[in-house]
């Protein structure tokens, strides 16, 4: 599975988006790209995947540039409960693990 | 309500002994995973089953044993052979034969204390 890189950590205002960037740039094209939080203390949690389109749930959206080299994660308004940390994570459809780098430390403020 | 339940949330044991942490899902997954988490690093495989009665072992399953018996359930057992035993351990869930790409679910995990 292809390395992510991520920064260790962001800081965002309550009610604005938060706008999370992951480098993936020996991603492979089969391959997908995942996002996971983890609130402390807790299981990691499913936010997202796409492969090579922009993806939109009701947690966030996915943006994933042309080359498949990078994608950002939008919160599009953050409140206090998303802190936590972000995981990107870069797998193949048949990959039986998921691998998990440090991520990035998001603390929404007031 | 459907999910994967870890029993217990906590749980302290002494040096040397075996300890079995519980894994439960009502998903209908086929496949389930046993990760481990310690302080400020990412998560690292230890076993996971694909289906019943069959499991693989992960990237770290040296003093870990597995059995897969039911399809609901996963439990890991940490035996005394595990050098660092503390740890926060995650149980994971998805359903590969069904979804492609699949996804993992994650349970709340059990952090394990060993005095």
């Amino acid at each position: 599975d292809a390395k992510t890189t991520q920064p260790p950590s962001m800081d965002c205002a309550e009610g604005r988006a938060a706008n999370l960037p992951c480098n993936h740039s020996t991603i492979s094209g089969n391959e997908y790209v995942y996002w996971y939080r983890q609130i402390h203390s807790q299981g990691p949690q499913y936010i997202i995947h796409g492969l090579k389109n922009n993806e939109t749930n009701e947690m966030a959206s996915l943006i994933i540039t042309e080359d498949r080299k990078s994608s950002t994660l939008i919160l599009p308004h953050a409140t206090l409960r998303d802190t936590a940390v972000y995981y990107c994570i870069v797998r193949s459809g048949t990959a039986s693990k998921l691998t998990f780098g440090t991520g990035t430390r998001l603390q929404v403020t007031l | 309500d459907g999910g994967i339940t870890q029993s217990p949330k906590y749980l302290f044991r002494k040096e040397g002994q075996n300890v079995t942490l519980s894994c439960e899902q009502n998903l209908n997954h086929d496949a389930m995973y046993w990760y481990r988490q310690d302080p400020g690093q990412g998560l690292r495989l230890i076993y996971y089953s694909q289906i019943v009665n069959d499991f693989q072992k992960g990237d770290i399953a040296e003093g870990y044993s597995v059995s897969r018996e039911k399809k609901e359930s996963f439990p890991l057992t940490v035996t005394s052979a595990q050098k660092n035993p503390t740890a926060f351990y995650l149980c994971a869930s998805s359903s590969p034969f069904a979804i492609y790409p699949d996804t993992q679910y994650f349970g709340p995990g059990t952090r394990l204390t060993v005095l």
